[in-house]
């Protein structure tokens, strides 16, 4: 059974800071993995996918690498609106989420 | 721009069905290179994916929730649906509807999502 996990669970930064977030998967998944930024009451919004690659708009102080079993994204400077909880997601197969890293102001 | 927008039953009875609909505005759902899919997260909990739809019609269902789910996708209303029998408590959610990017055979990412709607089951 293929199972998501990511560390820490909660990440605490200083604005301007450099963050990063780690997501494994249980068995091999390829290059096939998105990275998901979610606020409360908003919906989920895509960051990266193929492990790699930004999605349309999202800023380049978010980067992202990895293959295979583990991923990471980095956030070169954390800003004030990028706090929130981040998932990875593989869709190698079916679609499945890790728990998520909240990242929150230290 | 493409839009989703959800609506359904905010509250529904245990044991009963709920049912949700994802209106598609300014765009077409028939369109090649996506499907269509719902994601829910409980209180305090994480994402979970519950079901995707092609616009071909082929179905694939979280194999934890497969056997109360049904999707179905209606071209000529441009909306899709969503129905989850024999609720629970567990049940209890945020259910967004999502467009899936296709990057990897019938698999992909999320990259359009709807506001979410809360829905609880309860008596």
């Amino acid at each position: 059974e293929l199972v998501m996990t990511q560390s820490p669970a909660t990440l605490s930064v200083s604005p301007g800071e450099r963050a990063t977030l780690s997501c494994r998967a249980s068995q091999t998944v390829g290059s096939n993995v998105a990275w998901y930024q979610h606020k409360p009451g908003q919906a989920p919004r895509l960051l990266i996918y193929g492990a790699s690659t930004r999605a349309t708009g999202v800023p380049a102080r978010f980067s992202a690498s990895g293959s295979g079993t583990e991923f990471a994204l980095t956030i070169s400077s954390l800003q004030s609106e990028d706090f929130g909880v981040y998932y990875c997601q593989q869709y190698n197969i079916w679609p499945l989420f890790g728990p998520g890293t909240k990242v929150d102001i230290k | 721009q493409l839009q989703l927008q959800e609506s359904g039953s905010a509250l529904v009875k245990p044991s009963q069905t709920l049912s949700l609909t994802c209106a598609v505005s300014g765009g077409s759902i028939n369109t090649e290179g996506h499907s269509w899919s719902w994601v829910r997260q409980p209180p305090g909990q994480g994402l979970e994916w519950i079901a995707y739809i092609h616009h071909r019609g082929t179905t694939y269902y979280n194999p934890s929730l497969q056997s109360r789910v049904s999707i179905s996708v209606d071209k000529s209303r441009n909306h899709f649906s969503l129905e989850l029998n024999s609720v629970t408590a567990a049940d209890t959610a945020v259910y967004y509807c999502a467009r899936v990017e296709l990057r990897h055979f019938d698999f992909g990412t999320f990259d359009i999502w709807g506001h979410g709607t809360m829905v609880a089951v309860s008596s």
